[in-house]
């Protein structure tokens, strides 16, 4: 069964407009980890932004949050006031369980390509 | 001051020959990876390592042999290329031990692209 889903291929918006990338995941452990990461045309992985299962909030980083609803099993990434840099392949990735020395893995989706048009 | 890189960023290469990607990390890291991303840009974890010791090894062909000299470094040989193994090789690391939060995220490297002619 497919873990992490990201159903949205491909997206294209409006620059200065705020978009979402939806996620959703599948797990049965009650520790786990969510991240989303941004891959431009250049092809190096960029870290995002991570949620715990734990954490009460939803995080932040700058223009990027993560609304994530725990009930739903979903993890979806707003960026903000969106610009033309943040084209790119966006990727939503979780580690299940706690974090074991080695053992930990990240299972990524499928990722979604967005496009900011001018 | 590169936190994770790898060598060569580029490869190409004829069918059966034997090539290797190096990966070091100056993150001090105690865990390194190496995931392969297929042309449909889908990322699978293939091998994780920590402090020098083999941790996860998942379904990949014996013609992949990961080694690692020490934890700042972790090399991937491919023996015997075929055609299926072209892709973008990322090493990446973590910190799965020390003080204070730690969230596992993980730091790549800018990827290695094999193309097997």
């Amino acid at each position: 069964a497919q873990k992490i889903t990201q159903t949205q291929p491909g997206m294209f918006v409006q620059e200065k407009e705020a978009v979402t990338l939806d996620c959703t995941y599948d797990t049965s452990d009650p520790s786990y980890g969510l991240f989303w990461y941004k891959q431009p045309s250049s092809g190096e992985m960029i870290f995002l932004i991570y949620q715990g299962s734990y954490d009460q909030q939803n995080a932040t980083e700058g223009r990027y949050s993560l609304n994530f609803q725990k009930a739903r099993k979903s993890a979806n990434l707003v960026i903000s006031a969106s610009q033309l840099g943040d084209s790119a392949m966006y990727f939503c990735a979780m580690r299940e369980g706690i974090i074991i020395q080695g053992a930990q893995k990240l299972v990524f989706g499928q990722g979604t390509r967005l496009t900011i048009n001018p | 001051d590169t936190a994770v890189s790898q060598t060569p960023k580029y490869l190409v290469t004829q069918m059966g020959n034997d090539k290797s990607i190096k990966c070091e990390q100056n993150l001090g890291h105690d865990t390194m990876y190496w995931y392969k991303q297929d042309s449909k840009k889908f990322l699978k974890i293939m091998f994780s390592y920590n402090n020098k010791e083999l941790i996860i090894n998942e379904t990949v062909p014996n013609r992949f042999s990961p080694k690692s000299p020490d934890k700042a470094h972790l090399n991937l040989h491919i023996n015997s290329l075929e055609l299926g193994d072209s892709a973008v090789y990322f090493c990446a690391s973590s910190l799965t031990r020390g003080r204070g939060f730690i969230t596992g995220e993980l730091f790549f490297g800018e990827g290695s692209r094999l193309t097997v002619l």
